[in-house]
């Protein structure tokens, strides 16, 4: 089983949608979480750190589940510009290992 | 923010040749740096974790005679392709995690195209 798995979408909605992406983690003892974005043939950037009490961020709203071992990604109001993969990232409890999500592709259309 | 750089940002080289690409964080002391490559349309594979003063940890199935790792400084990791085949084009990605937190700063990634 990967470490970290999310569904590779693509997801294609219209601008104004609301769109949610998922991605679950395999070792329960994780501690950190992330979202990053990666646009094409470019590096990826954090977009968000995931917290056990959920936080937002204008549009981007990001949640834990413990319970069931994933966390999740909700974007209001999409954007054109929102386009782009969004990886999900995981850190086990170790300072220096961080697992990646393969990338959930979203398309934001006019 | 953290910034990481990555250079060169392109490269194309024969078969055979040898390529190197530098990854600086300019205005953090980075103890640790991470190399991956990712393939099209595929997510970022860890190949090495690159440690300051130390050798670097390769994952499984990275050939680290290969991919040759040096982080000579606490400024600048480098990744060396050794006799690079087409096979080996693919796009490399450099982190840094900055001082004391979480967040991993990605260098811009090279592209390496192996003719």
């Amino acid at each position: 089983r990967k470490e970290v798995e999310q569904d590779p979408g693509p997801f294609n909605v219209p601008e104004g949608a609301t769109v949610a992406f998922n991605c679950t983690y395999s070792n329960s003892a994780s501690q950190s979480f992330f979202w990053y974005r990666q646009d094409c043939r470019k590096e990826p950037k954090l977009l968000m750190s995931v917290y056990s009490s959920g936080n937002e961020d204008g549009r981007f709203t990001a949640q834990l589940n413990r319970a069931s071992q994933y966390i999740s990604l909700l974007i209001r109001d999409s954007k054109l510009s929102d386009s782009a993969t969004y990886l999900c990232v995981v850190n086990p409890n170790n300072f220096n290992k961080f697992y990646f999500g393969s990338g959930t592709k979203l398309n934001v259309k006019p | 923010g953290a910034v990481v750089s990555q250079h060169p940002s392109r490269v194309i080289c024969k078969s055979g040749t040898s390529v190197k690409i530098e990854c600086r964080s300019l205005d953090f002391q980075a103890t640790t740096m991470f190399w991956y490559r990712q393939f099209p349309k595929q997510s970022l594979m860890l190949m090495a974790t690159s440690n300051e003063g130390s050798k670097a940890t390769y994952e499984q199935g990275v050939e680290k005679d290969k991919f040759l790792i040096n982080h000579a400084s606490l400024t600048l990791s480098t990744l060396t392709v050794t006799s690079a085949h087409p096979e080996d084009s693919s796009f490399y990605i450099c982190s840094a995690r900055g001082e004391g937190g979480w967040e991993l700063f990605f260098g811009e990634g090279s592209r390496l195209t192996v003719l």
